[in-house]
């Protein structure tokens, strides 16, 4: 298994710019997960996913979107990239959502915003 | 809301020396705790986990109890190595459906060879 794995692992923007970042994992996991991680602030809940077709808001949802047509996907989008954006991303994964079993996180986009 | 809170870094030890991080946490219910670890230029991964009071969790020399009377998951290591170095989290996760995780905001490691 690859686990989660992310692409790409490093990108510029331009304000005003749009990008996806992908995710993607091969565990048959129903719920996903994106966080962004900032200096001195731990890591936040952008919005998440109990399976195919579902997706909600998590703590900081603003200038993101998400969808999830399969199981294995669950890409994030920036449809106006914005300075405030930059962050590094982690997308995460476990096998179903309200059970106390281990999350597992992809290696990380590191997101740069001019 | 829930929230953790663990000690500010940097942490800088000599090699074999013994390790504390703190970790205090404020949730409402029953949380599931966990340390992970951030080595330089790469993602999380799970250190250990506890999953009810009185649980420790272990891994590579590394242990947590999860004590709910002081509301604490402590990370201790007997004798640290270099290849410890690293940003450590504290986090919970309560049994919701979002399956949040409340990260602390990282301890960062250093240890001198």
């Amino acid at each position: 298994n690859a686990g989660v794995t992310q692409t790409p692992k490093f990108q510029v923007l331009k304000t005003g710019q749009s990008m996806t970042l992908q995710c993607a994992q091969d565990m048959n996991h129903e719920y996903m997960s994106w966080y962004r991680q900032d200096p001195g602030m731990g890591l936040r809940l952008i919005h998440y996913s109990v399976g195919a077709g579902i997706t909600d808001q998590g703590e900081v949802p603003n200038g993101y979107n998400v969808s999830r047509s399969t199981t294995e996907d669950f890409p994030l989008r920036l449809l106006s990239a914005a300075p405030s954006q930059t962050s590094v991303y982690f997308c995460a994964s476990k096998s179903r959502t309200g059970l106390r079993e281990t999350q597992y996180f992809g290696p990380g986009t590191r997101l740069l915003v001019l | 809301g829930d929230s953790v809170t663990q000690m500010e870094g940097p942490v800088t030890l000599s090699e074999e020396a013994f390790l504390t991080i703190n970790c205090t946490y404020t949730a409402t219910g029953y949380p599931s705790l966990f340390w992970y670890v951030q080595y330089p230029g790469e993602g999380l991964q799970l250190l250990l986990k506890a999953t009810k009071a009185d649980d420790k969790g272990s891994n590579k020399g590394f242990e947590a109890t999860y004590r709910k009377e002081t509301t604490s998951f402590h990370l201790e290591k007997g004798s640290v190595q270099v290849s410890d170095s690293a940003v450590y989290f504290c986090a919970l996760s309560e049994v919701n459906r979002d399956d949040k995780i409340i990260f602390g905001k990282g301890t960062r490691l250093h240890i001198l060879p």
